[in-house]
């Protein structure tokens, strides 16, 4: 089946690391992405990639860093230097990132900061 | 920019009952338009969408037309059930930069039986 994964599905850190969340697709999409939502709000973008080797920040890029080595991985990380990292992390894909495409969307990774 | 508005929620109703989740925007030129319902503790998945004004997306029971004049894309369904339950998130593509989808705040809804 194609589709979106992201792991792990919940992920606890403590103040000061670093982490790793992992989304994969099989879709053969070239355009990736990272939203954050907090309790009660909408999706905000952190970072987006259309193309293998290219990326760029989003609204809230600030604490996060990616890397796009492959066309089917797009991991985020999440650094020391976000000030509040408590979120639900959700990864998408689209087929080249055109106005009509539609994103697909992975289970999601939920951070809690100890 | 870009944005879009939605009706806060919670919207309570009852089984059978009709859904009217109003959803407007701002943009440049000519968006594509998206609703996406948001199940407890899962990921987004798309619902509907339109393209171009005057488009209907519809899935499932649920309509939405892209009213360029009102710049407005509501989302109905005439008989809700209490599996419609969710989060639901309106959103556009503009011609920004990385055709990034730009969402509402969300509207939950909750069908009781």
């Amino acid at each position: 089946d194609g589709g979106i994964t992201q792991s792990p599905k919940y992920l606890f850190r403590k103040e000061g690391q670093n982490v790793t969340l992992s989304c994969e697709q099989n879709l053969n999409h070239d355009a990736m992405y990272w939203y954050r939502q907090d309790p009660g709000q909408g999706l905000r973008l952190i970072y987006y990639s259309q193309i293998v080797n290219d990326f760029q920040k989003g609204d809230i890029a600030e604490g996060y860093s990616v890397s796009r080595e492959k066309k089917e991985s797009f991991p985020l990380t999440v650094t020391s230097a976000q000030k509040n990292p408590t979120a639900f992390y959700l990864c998408a894909s689209s087929i080249s990132g055109g106005t009509t495409d539609t994103q697909y969307f992975g289970p999601g990774t939920r951070l809690t900061v100890l | 920019g870009n944005s879009v508005t939605q009706m806060e929620g919670p919207v309570t109703l009852s089984e059978e009952a009709f859904l009217t989740i109003n959803c407007t925007y701002t943009a440049t030129g000519y968006p594509s338009l998206f609703w996406y319902v948001q199940y407890p503790g899962e990921g987004l998945q798309l619902l509907l969408k339109a393209t171009k004004a005057d488009d209907k997306g519809s899935n499932k029971g649920f309509e939405a037309t892209y009213r360029k004049e009102t710049t407005s894309f509501h989302l109905e369904k005439g008989s809700v059930q209490v599996s419609d339950s969710a989060v639901y998130f309106c959103a556009l593509v503009g011609k920004a930069a990385g055709n990034k989808l730009t969402f509402g705040g969300g509207t939950r809804v909750l069908v009781k039986p």
